[in-house]
């Protein structure tokens, strides 16, 4: 149990496009999703944390208006990268959880993006 | 605040002996604490939990990890190390306190040699 999706997996676009990337909790509702950012052989760096039906908190440094993330559903929430370039070319990660703070968080297998 | 610092960012050991991966972190609240396993090209994978119950706490695949308050450490075991144990882990801190944040420790590469 306990599944987190994300698609794509990987994707390649040209400078000053934008890409959104799903990612979905399989078999279970997700009240919290976050989402990382993971640059090679780095820690995880947490962007932004969304509760389903409201805004996303985002962290220091990270600009909401680039990184549009929507938590529609509680078992669906996308970012969606917009006028992608090069320097946005990362490892994106998703991860989920539900019920109190504490509690796990369940991890997709990531989006590899590239920018060319 | 919190942080968490993974003390050594590549470990080898070989196959059969004890693995340790240390990890000591700081909380201002009474923290959770976490360990996740990277295998290359796959999502992380929860390997055990800390939430205020027992210090010792078991996870899969044979790891376990002991939270000590005294030392504010959570080191990472295992009697015996195995090569599918070779991957990135992760120490991840949390507060209970809701406006603290989730910090990931910089991550430990364990090497297993045959």
């Amino acid at each position: 149990g306990a599944v987190v999706s994300q698609h794509p997996s990987r994707v390649i676009c040209k400078s000053g496009t934008s890409v959104k990337i799903e990612c979905r909790s399989l078999d279970f509702q997700a009240t919290t999703m976050f989402w990382y950012r993971q640059f090679p052989k780095q820690s995880l760096m947490l962007m932004a944390t969304s509760n389903e039906g409201s805004k996303a908190t985002y962290e220091q440094g990270v600009e909401k208006d680039k990184f549009l993330i929507n938590h529609a559903s509680l078992t669906l929430s996308t970012l969606t990268v917009t006028s992608a370039h090069p320097e946005d070319s990362s490892f994106y990660i998703c991860s989920a959880s539900w019920g109190q703070l504490t509690d796990t968080q369940y991890f997709g297998p990531g989006t590899r993006l590239t920018v060319l | 605040a919190q942080s968490v610092t993974q003390l050594d960012s590549h470990v080898s050991v070989s196959e059969g002996t004890p693995v340790l991966l240390r990890c000591n972190y700081s909380s201002s609240y009474s923290p959770s604490l976490f360990w996740y396993v990277q295998h290359p090209n796959k999502g992380l994978q929860l390997l055990l939990k800390y939430t205020s119950a027992a210090t010792l706490v078991k996870g899969i695949n044979g790891f376990e990890a002991e939270f000590k308050k005294s030392e504010t450490s959570f080191h990472l075991t295992k009697p015996s190390a195995h090569m599918s144990d070779a991957a990135e882990y992760f120490c991840v801190v949390r507060a209970t306190n809701r406006d603290d944040k989730i910090i990931f420790g910089k991550g430990t590469r364990l090497h297993i040699l045959p």
